[in-house]
C-alpha cells in the first residue's frame, strides 16, 4: 500500500514571492505522481504528473515539481505567487492495486496568497 | 475541451434516505470513479468502475453504496440509507486508461440531516 504525507496543512506567502509545497510518499512498487489543484466550491484540476523520464515536470499556472526517488519527495514549487494561486493543493501517488491504478491523496495543503 | 459532470451540486436529505448521485463522464473514457471529501479532511478513494463491473473498492464502500453505468453515459453512486457521517464533497473521475490522468467533475455536496 502506499501513502502520501503533505507535510504543511497551510502556507501563507505574499503575492510574488516564491512557494515550496512539500509532498512525500511511500510505496514498495514503482509509483505515479501528481499534484492536483482545488479552487473553491470546484473540484479538483491537474496541475501536473510524473510518470517516467525527466524527474523536473512543468505544469499549467507555472508549476514545476521535482520527482526524487532518494528522499521519496516530489515537492511543487513556483517562483512567483499570484493572488489567484489561493488554493488547496493535493498530492497524490497512483501504484498498481490488483488490475487498476488506484491514487492515494495527500491531506492537502492549503495555499493562501496575500497582496 | 470535454469535462466530467456532476448532478446535482448539492443534495440535502434525511438521515435514512437513499440517495443518487450521478455522473457523466467524459464521452471516450473506460475506467470510472468515486471519491469522497469530508469537510476540511483529504479526497479519499472509494470505488473505480470499469467494463460494467467493480475493478477497486475501498473500505469505505461497504454494503450501503452501489455504483451502476445505466446507460452508455451516465455512472451513478446510490447510497441506500444515508448516515450523517456520509455527508461530504462526492467527486466523480474518468480516465481513458488505468494510471493516467484522472478528470474530476466539479463535486456534488451531501447534505444529510
Amino acid at each position: 500500500a502506499q501513502s502520501v504525507t503533505q507535510l504543511d496543512s497551510q502556507v501563507p506567502v505574499f503575492e510574488e514571492a516564491p512557494v515550496e509545497l512539500r509532498c512525500n510518499y511511500s510505496s514498495s512498487v514503482s509509483v505515479y505522481l501528481f499534484w492536483y489543484v482545488q479552487y473553491p466550491n470546484q473540484g479538483l484540476q491537474l496541475l501536473l504528473k510524473y510518470l517516467s523520464g525527466s524527474t523536473l515536470v512543468k505544469g499549467i499556472n507555472g508549476f514545476e515539481a521535482e520527482f526524487n526517488k532518494s528522499q521519496t519527495s516530489f515537492h511543487l514549487r513556483k517562483p512567483s505567487v499570484h493572488i489567484s494561486d489561493t488554493a488547496e493543493y493535493f498530492c497524490a501517488v497512483s501504484a498498481r492495486t490488483g488490475g487498476s491504478y488506484i491514487p492515494t491523496f495527500g491531506r492537502g495543503t492549503s495555499l493562501i496568497v496575500h497582496p | 475541451e470535454p469535462e466530467v459532470t456532476q448532478t446535482p451540486s448539492h443534495q440535502v436529505t434525511q438521515m435514512g434516505q437513499e440517495v443518487i448521485l450521478r455522473c457523466v463522464p467524459i464521452s471516450n473514457h473506460l475506467y470510472f470513479y468515486w471519491y469522497r471529501q469530508i469537510l476540511g479532511q483529504k479526497v479519499e478513494f472509494l470505488v473505480s468502475f470499469y467494463n460494467n463491473e467493480i475493478s477497486e473498492k475501498s473500505e469505505i464502500f461497504d454494503d450501503q453504496f452501489s455504483v451502476e453505468r445505466p446507460d452508455g453515459s451516465n455512472f451513478t453512486l446510490k447510497i441506500r440509507s444515508t448516515k450523517l457521517e456520509d455527508s461530504a464533497m462526492y467527486f466523480c473521475a474518468s480516465t481513458r486508461e488505468t494510471g493516467d490522468t484522472q478528470y474530476f467533475g466539479p463535486g456534488t455536496r451531501l447534505t444529510v440531516l
